[in-house]
């Protein structure tokens, strides 16, 4: 099973509004990711969950705020932000460094539509 | 940083081969990955290559890696009206952190 799933699919928030994107996995990875797409572009990397604890953070605004609860489960909340903010928002999830190997496959989910009215 | 480039758009007709081409500046790849995404989708994991190989094939899909170049091409084959779609090449150039190139939109001409 190579699964990773986001709720919610399509997401219509104000500028003032708070939400959370969650993603979950169930595979055993210990690395997990937050993504953001623009259309006709490439993912953009935001963060970085290794172990549980955040390990990048790709200076992204503060009123992006990520949560790793626990091993299989990544938080994304989200306060005021702006309509330049609309976007994919992409999860991932990969095996974590370990043994000398910086780096694994990583495994998407399908991501959750945001737009900031 | 690291550069990874990709032509915009291909166009093939059914039943031929596409090849999609990604070229590189970083030489410190580990793994290279070939990602599809179709409209609306997330990112489909197609198949990698690790750095000291210079080929993969996985049924429709061969993957070819010169290094001295630092290119990387997919090639599918029979190409079905299901394959539509952007396909991503990304690497891991020394660390954990992926990088992608800019995409190629993949249409099927019936």
């Amino acid at each position: 099973d190579t699964e990773v799933t986001q709720t919610p699919k399509h997401l219509v928030m104000g500028m003032t509004n708070k939400k959370s994107l969650k993603c979950e996995q169930h595979m055993g990875h210990r690395a997990m990711y937050w993504y953001k797409q623009k259309a006709k572009k490439p993912p953009e990397l935001m963060f970085v969950y290794s172990y549980e604890k955040l390990s990048i953070n790709e200076s992204v605004p503060s009123r992006f705020s990520p949560e790793c609860p626990n091993s299989s489960l990544l938080n994304l909340h989200l306060h005021a932000l702006q309509p330049e903010d609309s976007a994919l928002y992409l999860c991932a999830s990969s095996q974590a460094p370990q043994g000398g190997q910086v780096s694994y496959e990583q495994y998407f989910g399908p991501g959750t539509r945001l737009t900031v009215t | 940083g690291e550069d990874v480039e990709q032509s915009l758009f291909l166009s093939v007709r059914e039943g031929d081969s596409s090849v999609i081409n990604c070229t590189y500046t970083d030489s410190s790849s580990t793994y290279l990955y070939w990602y599809k995404q179709e409209p609306g989708a997330g990112l489909q994991l197609l198949t990698y290559i690790f750095s000291n190989m210079d080929m993969k094939q996985d049924q429709r899909l061969t993957v070819l890696l010169n290094k001295k170049d630092k290119h990387l091409s997919l090639r599918i084959a029979d190409t079905q009206t299901g394959d539509s779609a952007i396909y991503f090449c990304a690497g891991n150039f020394g660390n954990e952190k992926l990088t992608f190139g800019t995409g190629t939109r993949l249409t099927i001409i019936p």
